[in-house]
């Protein structure tokens, strides 16, 4: 059982449909991160929240916009994406960002996204 | 920047045998953390064990256990006692001690591990 919790599992959108991801855990982390996952390669960071503020965008396209309502909800909004942006989208959890609070990442099972 | 090689893109087991996964990294840094990841087709990153790189000691967590080799740069995973439940995507990751940079773990390109009954 995974402690941080993703929804949608799957997702099928066309390039000009508003979707959104979310993420949620109530461990008391106070980091957040989403990252992108293509097939058979590792995961890449798209965007770090520490203490619900946005602290690393790793120059992800507008099209994909980060949300942070409270300490335990992450939500990704997707819009105008492309056939490119189809993934393994991950979440992941830690006690804090940075590395003062060495801990490892938490991470959910992901939403698979397709786009058409 | 820092950078993760795992060498061994697949790599298979028996049942019950031991296996060796590789990884060397490259870094400027004196201070860090190591990790293995596992990745079933659950799709979920399972952390199988962490090492600080100040520790000498090589981390252990029941049957996994690292090889780590400061000097060499390398950070090897065996597992002992391969279960079919084994099978999976492992990464290994680096992290930085700097706060700063703290919050970005970099991935291998990862070796996807068979058992075989």
């Amino acid at each position: 059982d995974t402690e941080v919790t993703q929804t949608p599992k799957h997702l099928v959108m066309g390039m000009t449909n508003k979707k959104s991801l979310k993420c949620e855990q109530h461990m008391g982390h106070r980091a957040m991160y989403w990252y992108k996952q293509k097939a058979k390669k590792p995961p890449e960071l798209m965007f770090v929240y520490s203490y619900e503020k946005l602290s690393i965008n790793e120059s992800v396209p507008s099209r994909f916009s980060p949300e942070c309502p409270n300490s335990s909800l992450l939500n990704l909004h997707l819009h105008a994406l492309q056939p490119e942006d189809s993934a393994l989208y991950l979440c992941a959890s830690s006690p804090r960002a940075g590395s003062s609070y060495n801990s490892p990442l938490h991470f959910g099972n992901g939403t698979r996204l397709t786009v058409t | 920047a820092q950078t993760v090689t795992q060498s061994q893109p697949e790599m298979s087991v028996q049942e019950a045998e031991t296996v060796t996964l590789s990884c060397t990294y490259d870094t400027s840094e004196s201070d860090y953390y190591l990790f293995w990841y596992k990745q079933p087709p659950s799709r979920q990153m399972i952390l199988v064990i962490r090492q600080e790189a100040y520790k000498q000691q090589n981390a252990t967590e029941n049957r996994f256990s690292v090889n780590f080799q400061k000097a060499a740069k390398s950070f090897s995973l065996k597992i002992s006692d391969s279960q079919l439940g084994d099978a999976a995507m492992y990464f290994c990751a680096y992290r930085s001690a700097r706060e700063t940079s703290g919050s970005r773990l970099t991935f291998g390109e990862g070796t996807q591990l068979t058992v075989n009954p």
